[in-house]
């Protein structure tokens, strides 16, 4: 079974700043078998990349994703007040088809 | 646009049985898998199984054989989630999503609105 670690738990940043999120997994997902989901209170998660770096459509540019084998990130190139919310990791090479435990990112 | 409406939310007592529901529209149903992620309260998600409607095959998580059953009725493009004996650690927010292409190895997306399940006596 394929254990994902966010980190960190936490981040609290002000607008205007870079955010860096990590997914860490226990076994490769090569290059393509991982994707990113944000969640706002209240409402179930949105997807925001698919296949590591592809973004869904009407995520905006100043997020971007990349990585490959154990290793990931998730950028957001200078955070909106729209943007502070839970993110989440998914790995899909293999089921149980397992989660991160979500990084919150905050207002500072 | 490719919708899942999933079923109100619920109040039962430990013990009882529950089955709830989620419907696709604006896609074809038999051919995509359907999973089911729970929530609990102030948690993360949880990856409990998939469905793959066309012929029901079924993926479940280890932490979730014995505890759930998912099925699918192809005629009226809806996957359901089911107990027969709740706990009051089931109480949660369930969420179905599709998966984004015709294999179970690919992302969810759409997703439902989730359904809020409380078990209490």
């Amino acid at each position: 079974e394929i254990v994902l670690t966010q980190s960190p738990a936490t981040l609290s940043l002000s607008p205007g700043e870079r955010a860096t999120l990590s997914c860490t997994a226990t076994e490769s997902l090569s290059l393509t078998f991982l994707a990113w989901y944000q969640q706002k209170p209240g409402q179930p998660p949105r997807l925001l990349f698919f296949n590591v770096s592809n973004r869904a459509p009407g995520v905006p540019d100043r997020f971007s994703a990349r990585g490959s084998g154990t290793h990931f990130t998730l950028t957001i190139s200078r955070v909106e007040a729209e943007d502070f919310a839970v993110y989440f990791c998914q790995q899909y090479r293999s089921s149980p088809f397992s989660f991160g435990q979500g990084t919150k990112l905050e207002i500072k | 646009e490719v919708q899942l409406i999933q079923s109100g939310a619920e109040v039962k007592k430990p013990g009882e049985s529950l089955k709830i529901s989620c419907q696709l529209s604006g896609s074809t149903f038999h051919n995509y898998w359907i999973g089911w992620v729970r929530q609990m309260p102030g948690k993360g998600l949880e990856w409990m199984g998939i469905i793959y409607p066309g012929d029901s095959t079924t993926r479940y998580s280890p932490s979730f054989v014995g505890q759930v059953t998912i099925s699918a009725d192809k005629s009226v493009n809806t996957a359901y989630l089911q107990w027969s004996n709740l706990k009051a650690s089931d109480t949660a927010m369930y969420y179905c999503a599709r998966h984004g292409v015709h294999t179970e190895y690919s992302w969810l997306d759409p997703w439902g609105q989730g359904t809020l399940v409380t078990v209490s006596s």
